[in-house]
């Protein structure tokens, strides 16, 4: 079955950049979006479609893919955006699934 | 502004049954295509199905299929979440999510499965 795999956990220094990597057979020809939760908070978009970037979200999101990897970056990482990152992907038309989910800190 | 506001959620018995609303306004509903994700407590999200714009097609992740059922209504612009034989592992909260991109999220209604 399709499962994206993210690392648990990443931890960086306030200015740092923070990369978080999600990797799935077949992703390669499917979008990946990205999704950002701040503790008790629904989820957000910040990247779909691999790279692109919803309006409101910083510029220092940048999604990009290289085969069946997929790759959430954030440059100059602030306290703030410190949370739970989902990835996802559509495993067919009728089927979507998540990350189990990275828990980045910044400090 | 897109909103999406959840209910429906409490309390149940394994073995019973809920219905969940998702009250969308700030923009047509029946222009999206609409998801329910749920995510358990300290747990990951988990996509449960989606229903097209029509509700002509409806999708389900093989855990609920043949117990969940999500239906819509366009003209009041709700979307309905209907569970059934509940179990004690569906206690999570339930989010009503727009769009194949997921690009809105509500606050979540809170299911608890309990004896």
């Amino acid at each position: 079955s399709f499962e994206l795999t993210q690392p648990p956990s990443v931890s960086v220094s306030p200015g740092q950049t923070a990369s978080i990597t999600c990797s799935g057979n077949n992703l390669a020809n499917q979008y990946t979006a990205w999704y950002q939760q701040r503790p008790g908070q629904s989820p957000i978009l910040v990247i779909f479609k691999n790279d692109k970037r919803p309006s409101g979200i910083p510029e220092r999101f940048s999604g990009s893919k290289s085969g069946n990897t997929a790759r959430l970056t954030i440059s100059g990482a602030h306290v703030d955006d410190e949370g739970d990152f989902y990835c996802q992907a559509w495993e067919s038309a009728a089927a979507s699934i998540f990350g189990g989910g990275t828990k980045l800190t910044v400090l | 502004d897109v909103q999406l506001v959840e209910s429906g959620g409490g309390l149940v018995q394994p073995g019973g049954s809920l219905r969940l609303s998702c009250d969308a306004s700030g923009f047509s509903l029946s222009d999206y295509t609409m998801n329910w994700v749920r995510q358990a407590p300290g747990k990951g999200l988990e996509w449960l199905g989606d229903i097209s714009r029509t509700g002509y097609t409806i999708s389900y992740a093989d855990s609920v299929r043949g117990r969940f059922t999500i239906s819509r209504d366009n003209d009041k612009n709700l979307l309905y979440l209907q569970m059934h034989s509940l179990r004690v592992n569906d206690t999570a909260l339930y989010y009503c999510v727009r769009d194949g991109l997921f690009d809105y999220w509500g606050p979540g209604t809170l299911v608890t499965v309990s004896s």
